[in-house]
């Protein structure tokens, strides 16, 4: 499978504690995106990667999230200190530079923070 | 800042019948992309078309078009001859042209398609 893959699946953790997610793009998109959906909402943008620059971050990006995309492959995304408002999917996808390039997106890591 | 608005929370066609799915976005640029994902219950969000603003040109692929009126900001998904598997979450999503910056998806709330049988 060539797709964009997402790791887990799904996370359930208690308020207070730090999670991560990973995402791996297609092999050769050097654009990797993250966003947030939450229930009956579309999803929100929340901070994208070239190669291994983060380029942009929403203002949703709070002091408790950091990504990461240390070699320019697989990203990574940290919350720290979870709060229940966190709970949500979280969608990675990828593609290729310049912006006409379509995203498209993983599976997405649904979490539940309790 | 952009906006995307889908006014239909939940529209409902017959199998085999034709939909159309409304969008309108708000925007003070001119060179943007737009774009339908789908999205089925409980799998990933996939591509169903794009269109260029600066193509006059209606996109199409296979059963699904667009009816992109640039001057009124609507971007409006026609789906024909609808099939069981049609049945999911759609969102329009909007994007800047390459210029920097903005290079994330604006997306609306969508809207939940159901095929009746």
């Amino acid at each position: 499978d060539t797709g964009v893959s997402q790791n887990p699946r799904h996370k359930i953790t208690k308020r207070g504690q730090n999670v991560t997610f990973r995402c791996d793009p297609i092999s050769e998109h050097n654009r990797l995106y993250w966003y947030r959906q939450t229930l009956g909402q579309g999803p929100e943008f929340l901070t994208y990667f070239q190669n291994e620059a983060q380029l942009e971050k929403s203002r949703l990006l709070s002091d408790r999230f950091s990504a990461e995309r240390p070699k320019g492959s697989f990203s990574t995304l940290e919350i720290q200190r979870t709060e229940q408002g966190d709970s949500a999917m979280y969608l990675c996808a990828s593609s290729l530079a310049p912006s006409r390039e379509t995203q498209y997106f993983g599976p997405g890591t649904r979490l539940l923070v309790l | 800042a952009q906006t995307v608005t889908q006014s239909q929370p939940e529209m409902s066609v017959q199998e085999a019948e034709t939909v159309t799915l409304s969008c309108t976005y708000d925007t003070s640029e001119s060179d943007y992309y737009l774009f339908w994902y789908k999205q089925p219950p409980s799998r990933q969000m996939i591509l169903v078309i794009r269109q260029e603003a600066y193509k006059q040109q209606n996109a199409t692929e296979n059963r699904f078009s667009v009816n992109f009126q640039k001057a009124a900001k609507s971007f409006s998904l026609k789906i024909s001859d609808s099939q069981l598997g049609d049945a999911a979450m759609y969102f329009c999503a909007y994007r800047k042209g390459s210029g920097g910056g903005a290079d994330g998806l604006t997306f609306g709330k969508g809207t939940h398609l159901i095929i009746q049988p």
